[in-house]
């Protein structure tokens, strides 16, 4: 168990829709990462948080967003949600400095029909 | 951009054999390199990394090994065992938290 939670671990909505996916992370870190894993796809790096502010920023369509709160849990919205959409989403946290390790949770898998 | 690739995709070993995955990075600034172990459910769990001030790492049955010339990493896996069996990701980073990760190796080592 790395100590980092995501909910829900199952979501299944339809193409349009909006969702929210949770992340909380380990103890004591700082910095929360959100990852998208296609089928058959490396990880991909969506964007970062660290102690409440956005630090870096990968490939993340405009269609999402994700903030990190005052008690360092965050969230990832999607929306106008497409089939391509569907997919693992992860959640990794570190304690922020640089290239410390990152703690990935168990993932919310996505489908979209 | 930065880009990782790995081989192979897949890996079928039988137990007690050696398994020996590969990586190709990109960018010749990359100076830390982690490797993921991703078991079915599960989220993904760093199982060993090198920087690049260092060629070889070793940790009990894992190493990585790191060519900066050549730019390409492995993990070495010896005495394979059936609780080896996942998804290996390795990636890549240059003085930030961002890693780009390959598209993963799934191994599969039958008793």
């Amino acid at each position: 168990d790395s100590g980092v939670t995501q909910t829900p671990k199952h979501l299944i909505t339809a193409t349009g829709q909006r969702v929210t996916l949770r992340c909380s992370p380990r103890s004591g870190d700082l910095s929360v990462y959100w990852y998208q894993q296609s089928l058959d796809q490396g990880l991909q790096f969506l964007i970062q948080y660290y102690n409440g502010e956005e630090r870096a920023k990968g490939n993340i369509l405009e269609r999402f967003s994700a903030q990190q709160f005052p008690d360092l849990h965050s969230e990832l919205n999607l929306s106008s949600l497409e089939l391509g959409d569907s997919a693992l989403y992860f959640c990794a946290s570190s304690l922020g400095t640089t290239q410390e390790t990152q703690y990935f949770g168990p993932g919310t898998r996505l489908l979209v029909l | 951009g930065e880009n990782v690739e790995q081989h192979p995709s897949t890996l079928s070993v039988q137990e007690g054999d050696s398994a020996v995955i590969k990586c190709t990075y990109s960018d010749s600034a990359s100076n830390y390199f982690p490797w993921y172990k991703q078991e079915l459910g599960k989220g993904s769990q760093l199982i060993i990394d090198i920087r690049s001030n260092v060629g070889e790492k070793k940790d009990q049955r894992i190493a990585v090994t790191l060519n900066k010339t050549a730019k390409h990493f492995s993990l070495h896996i010896t005495e394979t065992q059936p609780e080896d069996s996942a998804v290996y990701f390795c990636a890549a980073s240059w003085d930030t938290d961002k890693l780009i990760f390959g598209t993963g190796t799934r191994l599969q080592v039958f008793p």
